[in-house]
């Protein structure tokens, strides 16, 4: 009865490469996120989806892109992984405009050797 | 930009004791939150904490906010070992144009030694 389940939960890869990461939330929530947490811990959105449509996209490189197939998946793209996208991806989840709490996934720790 | 500012960065308690977290932030908010992060998991949701309010209570935690001084502060109170987690503030609000996101704080790594 998981509430976020991303996959996968460890990645390790070469940079160059392309992957994905995949998130679904079972909430019913119609709002999902990514964030990124790096080395010190600052955790900073790279997107926002609500109904499926793209409401935010904070100055993240082109070469993420997050799809949205349906209201409870959000999916992470990465093309030509570089070092500096070692971090900890985190997806979440809320109701649009209620201001309240984020569910948050367990993470998905990707390294770029 | 980052909004919260949480301090201090570490902290190391006994077992019983109480721990105060504080929070600064630099915008007009709507909401001030705060999250607990065990080593590697998920953030959870502790309180939330409306501008208009000034003081939350929820089981062993305390929460304040003034907004004169754009401070906010976690207490928990008899604090157990099962508390050792990082502790992050984030605030809500019409922020560089992203309304509707978190904006978090670097964390405070809170230590509770049995």
């Amino acid at each position: 009865d998981t509430a976020v389940s991303q996959t996968p939960k460890y990645l390790v890869t070469q940079m160059g490469n392309d992957k994905s990461i995949k998130c679904e939330q079972n909430l019913g929530h119609d709002t999902m996120y990514w964030y990124k947490q790096d080395s010190k811990k600052f955790l900073k959105i790279m997107f926002s989806y609500n109904n499926k449509e793209l409401i935010i996209n904070e100055t993240v490189p082109n070469r993420f892109s997050p799809k949205s197939p349906d209201k409870a998946h959000l999916n992470l793209h990465i093309n030509s992984l570089e070092l500096g996208d070692s971090a900890v991806y985190f997806c979440a989840s809320t109701e649009f405009g209620r201001a309240g709490e984020l569910f948050f996934g367990e993470g998905s720790r990707l390294t770029v050797l | 930009s980052q909004q919260g500012e949480e301090d201090p960065q570490a902290l190391s308690i006994q077992e019983g004791e109480n721990a105060t977290m504080n929070c600064s932030y630099k915008t007009s908010i709507n909401n001030l939150q705060w999250y607990r992060q065990n080593s590697g998991r998920g953030l959870v949701h502790l309180i939330l904490i409306r501008s208009n309010e000034r003081e939350k209570h929820s089981g062993r935690l305390r929460v304040t906010l003034d907004t004169s001084k754009k401070s906010s502060s976690l207490l928990i109170t008899a604090s157990r070992a099962a508390d050792t987690a990082s502790y992050f503030c984030a605030t809500d609000g019409d922020y560089g144009g992203s309304q509707g996101n978190l904006i978090f704080g670097k964390g405070t790594k809170l230590s509770v030694k049995p």
